[in-house]
């Protein structure tokens, strides 16, 4: 079975400094990963996905991600923390054999104090 | 371009009642469709998804159950509300290729 977790619950750093959210997958086959984004009482935003390719994927809002076959983990990174990044973080995994089902870690919160 | 719609935004219901949540997508056809149920701002269960009309398949054992009568609408049920029901409710959507894209999601109450 496809899955991903997410070790931490809460990460809490200061605005200015880098960020680092983790992820790791367990996964058959080569994986679809995809990071979301979650304000309040709001739908799962879309940041960035990795299919193939290079490692490093960016995506929105200046958030990028690494993949790393060898440790299957897909870590989100920001290199400056903003306040407004403030939310709860999904990381996802898509099961292309069976029917494309993503399924999601449990979320981390992100603090981002001034 | 694609959107998706997903009311209401918030409900309370009574326990016993019936409940009827809806999304619809436009801008695509034969779209992969998604409930998730999100409970305490953390985790989301997968309760249904649907690769095409009339085809539903369930994840989990439980009081609702999912309809998809068009190609891009999909609707939430419930023909008695429980207080477990209580919860946020969400529906995705997808293509073969992309990432899901997610409505905004329905706060239900059941008191």
């Amino acid at each position: 079975a496809q899955s991903v977790a997410q070790p931490e619950d809460q990460v809490n750093v200061a605005e200015g400094n880098p960020l680092t959210v983790k992820c790791t997958y367990s996964v058959s086959g080569n994986p679809y990963l995809f990071w979301y984004v979650q304000y309040p009482n709001r739908g799962l935003q879309f940041l960035l996905k990795y299919i193939t390719g290079d490692n490093l994927v960016k995506g929105s809002y200046g958030f990028e991600a690494e993949f790393n076959k060898s440790q299957t983990s897909f870590h989100l990174k920001k290199p400056s923390a903003l306040v407004s990044d403030s939310a709860l973080y999904f990381c996802a995994v898509r099961d292309r054999y069976n029917f494309n089902k993503f399924y999601f870690g449990s979320g981390t919160k992100l603090n981002v104090k001034p | 371009s694609q959107t998706i719609h997903q009311w209401p935004a918030t409900l309370v219901q009574p326990v016993g009642s019936p409940l009827s949540l809806e999304c619809t997508v436009e801008g695509t056809s034969n779209p992969n469709l998604y409930w998730y149920r999100q409970a305490a701002g953390r985790g989301l269960q997968l309760l249904f998804y649907s690769v095409g009309i009339g085809q539903i398949s369930s994840e989990v054992p439980q009081n609702l159950s999912a309809s998809r009568p068009q190609d891009r609408q999909f609707i939430l049920s419930s023909k008695k509300l429980l207080l477990s029901d209580s919860g946020f409710y969400l529906c995705a959507w997808s293509d073969s290729l992309t990432e899901a894209y997610f409505g905004q999601g329905t706060r239900l109450t059941v008191v």
